[in-house]
């Protein structure tokens, strides 16, 4: 399976500003996915990273508030914009290799939102 | 029609004994099941995982029963340990549908010594 690696790892950030946060993977993937998982909560799809095209967004969720950008087979990046406390979540990337449906997950980016 | 329904929110098991936690879905399209274990500050990690053409699928000490009929799954952890303290996801997805996984609500699984 792949190895992913998510960075950073958690972050404290100001109402208002943004945060990018990256996902790489050891091994070309054919799926990239970025779900939030709110505390205490389960896990939500945000959006299929695409790439070199715009990411498919899931009900709820619009490219203004999460740009997302896939420029190769193994980077994508997620901006949570404008943040604001209700942003403070786990963010995780999330990837399937081939036609297999085994999704591997990174351990997620814990945001606070002061 | 997306969602898929986990019970309990919460479980605790004596050392030894057996957990167990259900999951139903209502789309039949889903035909992918598969079971995520996460500890806590960790990423989901894939379990076990099961496709509807069979009833029953078993990995060392842990069992998927499925119910096509019903639209039930469910995860038995036998002889449970310390160790599968944990909270367990139980999810689905669809071939045809970019492979998107949808999650259920999450069981939260203490097992005490």
């Amino acid at each position: 399976s792949a190895v992913i690696s998510q960075k950073p790892s958690r972050d404290i950030c100001q109402r208002g500003t943004s945060l990018t946060i990256q996902c790489q993977v050891d091994s070309q993937v054919t799926m990239m996915f970025w779900y939030r998982q709110q505390p205490g909560q389960s896990l939500t799809l945000i959006a299929t990273a695409n790439q070199g095209s715009e990411a498919t967004y899931e009900s709820g969720f619009v490219i203004d508030k999460f740009p997302i950008s896939r420029p190769n087979l193994t980077f994508s990046t997620l901006t949570v914009s404008n943040m604001s406390p209700e942003d403070s979540s786990i963010y995780l990337c999330s990837v399937t290799i081939g036609t297999a449906f085994a999704y591997t997950f990174g351990s997620g980016t814990r945001l606070t939102v002061v | 029609q997306q969602q898929v329904k986990q019970s309990p929110q919460s479980l605790i098991v004596q050392k030894g004994g057996i957990s167990i936690i259900n999951c139903a879905y209502e789309n039949t399209a889903f035909d992918y099941f598969p079971w995520y274990q996460q500890f806590p500050g960790k990423g989901p990690a894939l379990l076990i995982a099961i496709r509807p053409d069979v009833s029953e699928k078993k990995e060392g000490r842990f069992t998927i029963s499925f119910n096509k009929s019903a639209k039930q799954f469910s995860l038995h952890i036998m002889d449970s340990q310390p160790g599968d303290s944990a909270t367990y996801f139980c999810a689905a997805s669809t071939s045809s549908n970019t492979g998107k996984l949808i999650f259920g609500q999450g069981t939260t699984l203490q097992v005490k010594p």
